[in-house]
């Protein structure tokens, strides 16, 4: 069976500093992978995309970056936080593109102060 | 642009009681439509889905059905149980005008005893 995996559960981080969160995958191969944010109040925003390793679209400009360097491993990035990056973030998976079933992980619970 | 609408909560309900969440939607060509559910506790999972017009989902007695003439997918069931209660998304995809998918804010659900 397949299993999604999310690091860490929360974070608290100040303004200005680095981030990283990562996503794997086990079970499947070539996933189509997919970071989203919810921030209080908003529904859930795609971020980026990803249907190959090193491959990734980006839906929102921000200053966060996503990165794949292995088939099942999707990582969130950010040289410098803002206050509004605070939210909650979590990572998905599909066999397919965005039709398909996705295939949510856990989350991780930023808050940058 | 696209987007998703949804009735906003939360919601109480008694057992047995009918449930109806609205979710509109606005897209510029012919996307699918979901239904996604948190329980407590748990990560997001998808409940049922409708890829076209006049199509019905259906999962756990839950049912939505995609109205492309009022461009609406609300969410029913006739008689709630208390373990329904949970937040659900309404969301959307597109890839007809580019790779795009969207969430509704989330519906919290309670149903009580």
């Amino acid at each position: 069976s397949q299993t999604i995996h999310q690091w860490p559960a929360t974070l608290v981080q100040p303004v200005g500093s680095p981030l990283s969160l990562e996503c794997t995958v086990e079970g499947t191969s070539n996933p189509n992978l997919y970071w989203y944010r919810q921030a209080a109040g908003r529904g859930l925003q795609l971020l980026f995309y990803s249907v190959g390793i090193g491959q990734i679209s980006s839906e929102v400009p921000q200053n966060l970056s996503a990165s794949r360097p292995q088939d099942r491993q999707f990582i969130l990035s950010s040289k410098k936080l803002l206050l509004s990056d605070s939210g909650f973030y979590l990572c998905a998976w599909s066999r397919g593109g965005l039709t398909d079933t996705q295939y949510f992980g856990p989350g991780t619970r930023l808050t940058v102060l | 642009g696209d987007s998703v609408t949804q009735m906003e909560g939360p919601v109480t309900l008694s057992e047995e009681a009918f449930l109806t969440i609205n979710c509109t939607y606005t897209a510029t060509g012919y996307p699918s439509l979901f239904w996604y559910v948190q329980y407590p506790g748990e990560g997001l999972q998808l409940l049922l889905k409708a890829t076209k017009a006049d199509d019905k989902g259906s999962n756990k007695g839950f049912e939505a059905t995609y109205r492309k003439e009022t461009t609406s997918f609300h969410l029913e069931k006739g008689s709630v149980q208390v373990s329904d209660s949970a937040v659900y998304f309404c969301a959307l995809s597109e890839v007809d005008t580019g790779n795009q998918f969207y969430f509704g804010t989330g519906t919290s659900l309670t149903v009580i005893p």
